[in-house]
């Protein structure tokens, strides 16, 4: 069975950072990128940025720009997203997500088909 | 960035009933447009890609339609499982931006 398991809840201070793991098990993990995903309470979903599990290329949101860094462990089928700088505003689960897909005659279309259960961030003083 | 505005953003239903949501883009994202459920204090499920196509597993009360700017998810008939938040999502351009959710509630 596919899963993805997230690191534990973290409390870190303003201006700090923080490093969130995500490991993959149950399919092939250079097949498929991963997303994270972000939820503030309340909030909507928020996409932050995606890394091809197989090349390790990325793609971030510019709201993340500068302060997001995915990376990947291709020997240990484990995904991180660390963001710096961190702030209140920062205060969310963060979700790592499989981008699922299906290449078609009518084109290539991408989905999130398996979620982490969420890696809940606190920002305080 | 496209902005995906969902409509209504709440609705109370009662089980049995049709529902409708709405998502409208800011342009257009073709039908690279997919669905969520999430429910209280879980992670989203995807319901339906290229907006209109099921995934496997997906009761097939669930439906979608659209193109371009405009979307629609409709559960055919509510069921007590189905109360829940909504969410579309674009995945024609980065980012991948999602609309601000419509919640489901008990009538």
């Amino acid at each position: 069975q596919v899963h993805l398991v997230q690191s534990g809840a973290e409390v870190k201070k303003p201006g700090a950072s923080v490093k969130v793991s995500c490991k993959a098990s149950g399919y092939t993990f250079s097949n498929y990128a991963i997303n994270w995903v972000r939820q503030a309470p309340g909030q909507r979903l928020e996409w932050m940025g995606w890394i091809n599990a197989g090349k390790g290329n990325t793609k971030y949101s510019q709201r993340f720009q500068g302060r997001v860094t995915i990376t990947r462990d291709t020997s240990a089928n484990i995904t991180y997203m660390e963001l710096s700088s961190l702030r209140s505003e920062d205060t969310a689960v963060y979700y790592c997500a499989r981008d699922g897909y299906n290449y078609g005659s009518m084109g290539d279309y991408y989905y999130m088909d398996v979620w982490g259960k969420g890696t809940t961030v606190t920002v305080s003083s | 960035d496209i902005q995906l505005t969902q409509s209504p953003s709440f609705l109370s239903a009662s089980v049995g009933d049709r529902v409708t949501i709405t998502c409208r883009a800011s342009q257009g994202v073709s039908n690279y447009l997919a669905w969520y459920q999430q429910k209280p204090g879980k992670a989203p499920k995807v319901l339906i890609y290229a907006a209109s196509t099921l995934l496997s597993g997906v009761p097939s009360r669930f439906s979608g339609s659209g193109s371009g700017t405009e979307f629609t998810l409709t559960i055919s008939s509510l069921q007590p499982e189905d109360f829940a938040t909504y969410y579309c999502q674009q995945l024609n351009s980065y980012p991948r931006t999602f609309g601000q959710g419509t919640k489901v509630e008990i009538k």
